[in-house]
């Protein structure tokens, strides 16, 4: 079965104070991964969208990494603006393209 | 532009009742999803579809119903509404040409909440 664990649950940082969301992953044969963004009473807002190990995007003060198990969202130098819930999600292989299993979040609170 | 337009924003319902969620997008997308967000839980997936006319189930189909008549419309149905349907309900759609990027475009929820 295909399962995402994201961690921490919640991380609380200072403005300007750098850190790492990790997303694990189980599936059998990755055909993409997937963070989302949302904020309180809205829907998950799209980020990136990895495909194999090793690839990398950025955006703005975000970027994503993959590898075979794990993905990192690394935050650089974070604003309280980038305050939000980061979802990760996967797609197999063998699954059609709309089936998306998502993790439960990582809370981040950055404080000025 | 709307984007992906979801009514109500908020509901109540009795135990038994049955009512329909209504998804429309604007960006001429193909796929249509929705899901169902509970705490502690990831989103789940509960019916999509591929384009008017053709609708599969997801991960938690059970209770709900789903036709596609257009391509912009894709409305969810409560059959016999049940307090374990209490829930965020989240309609996403994405544009299946669009190979570079399998990301949804989400509607902005509809919180729903059986007594």
């Amino acid at each position: 079965e295909d399962q995402v664990t994201q961690s921490p649950e919640a991380l609380r940082l200072q403005e300007g104070e750098s850190s790492s969301l990790n997303c694990s992953y189980t599936v059998s044969g990755l055909r993409g991964l997937f963070w989302y963004r949302q904020d309180p009473g809205k829907g998950p807002e799209f980020l990136f969208t990895l495909y194999s190990a090793g690839e990398e995007k950025e955006k703005e003060r975000l970027k994503a990494t993959l590898t075979k198990k794990e993905s990192f969202l690394h935050i650089t130098a974070p604003k309280p603006e980038d305050s939000a819930t980061y979802l990760c999600a996967v797609q197999a292989m063998d699954t059609g393209f709309q089936k998306l299993v998502f993790g439960t979040g990582t809370r981040l609170l950055v404080s000025p | 532009n709307a984007g992906v337009t979801q009514t109500p924003k908020f509901q109540v319902l009795k135990t038994g009742q049955s009512m329909t969620l209504q998804c429309a997008q604007d960006m001429n997308h193909e796929y249509m999803s929705w899901y169902r967000q509970d705490p502690g839980m990831g989103l789940r997936l509960i019916h999509y579809s591929v384009g008017a006319g053709i609708t599969d189930q997801g991960e938690v189909p059970n209770g709900y119903n789903v036709s596609r008549s257009t391509t912009e419309d894709f409305p969810l149905r409560l059959l016999s509404a049940a307090p374990s349907q209490t829930s965020v309900y989240f309609c996403a759609s994405r544009d299946r040409g669009n190979i570079a990027n399998y990301g949804y475009t989400f509607g902005s929820g509809t919180r729903l909440t059986v007594v």
